[in-house]
């Protein structure tokens, strides 16, 4: 059984950088195939696909929000990293971690963590 | 970028009803690659469906995908109770973009 789980600020002010932890079982991120993407939802709106991070350390972002985003992955510590920079209010939103694999007809999200809320405001 | 355009934005049924939802792209979704998930207030969205018409794990089978191309539907055969919630659909066959979602409210 995959779980997923997210961890960091609730609140963090607008410029700074936003760090977000996803921390997960189930699978290892050193295995063929696997991968953990990010995804926000601002409250009340649209879900955003924003990065994807492959078994061997390729990766993929929004083409939106690339210039801001960095992710990085610790496999032998199951975990996942998210930092977003300039942080503006618009970012407020919850930030979900989601598990998929790299073969095509599977990159679906079929596993989601319980979501980290973050709200940017001063 | 794939647009997708969810309809109706809300829907007021009964439970025992029978309901489809629809999923339209702005261009072909490449080899069907496309899903839909279910997001209950507070939840993190499940997915239901996934190459267009496979049902997820679990899945009960009153849900089924169907359609192709540009034009999609999420169909629920039967209204639970438990069932009425968010809807998403999601293309994942040229990148990721999803649709704005299709709130199904008790009547």
């Amino acid at each position: 059984q995959i779980t997923l789980k997210e961890s960091g600020p609730t609140l963090v002010k607008p410029t700074q950088t936003l760090t977000v932890t996803c921390s997960f079982s189930g699978f290892s991120l050193a295995n063929s195939g696997e991968t953990v993407g990010w995804i926000r939802q601002p409250p009340g709106k649209a879900l955003e696909w924003l990065a994807l991070i492959y078994w061997d350390d390729d990766k993929r972002y929004s083409p939106s929000l690339s210039n801001r985003l960095t992710v990085t992955k610790d496999a032998s510590k199951n975990q996942v990293v998210l930092t977003m920079t300039n942080m503006v209010t618009v970012d407020t939103a919850t930030y979900y971690c989601v598990h998929s694999r790299w073969s095509p007809s599977l990159a679906f999200f079929d596993s989601w963590g319980q979501g980290a809320r973050v709200t940017v405001s001063s | 970028e794939v647009v997708l355009t969810q309809s109706p934005g809300t829907l007021s049924l009964s439970p025992g009803e029978r309901v489809t939802l629809s999923c339209r792209a702005s261009q072909t979704v490449i080899s069907n690659f496309l899903a839909w998930y279910q997001q209950k207030p507070g939840q993190a969205p499940r997915l239901l469906i996934y190459g267009a018409s496979n049902r997820a794990t679990g899945i009960p089978d009153r849900f089924s995908g169907g359609g192709s191309g540009t034009d999609f539907t999420l169909t629920i055969s039967r209204l639970e109770p438990e069932d009425f919630a968010v809807y998403h659909c999601q293309q994942y066959g040229d990148s990721y973009t999803f649709g704005q979602g299709t709130k199904l409210e008790i009547k």
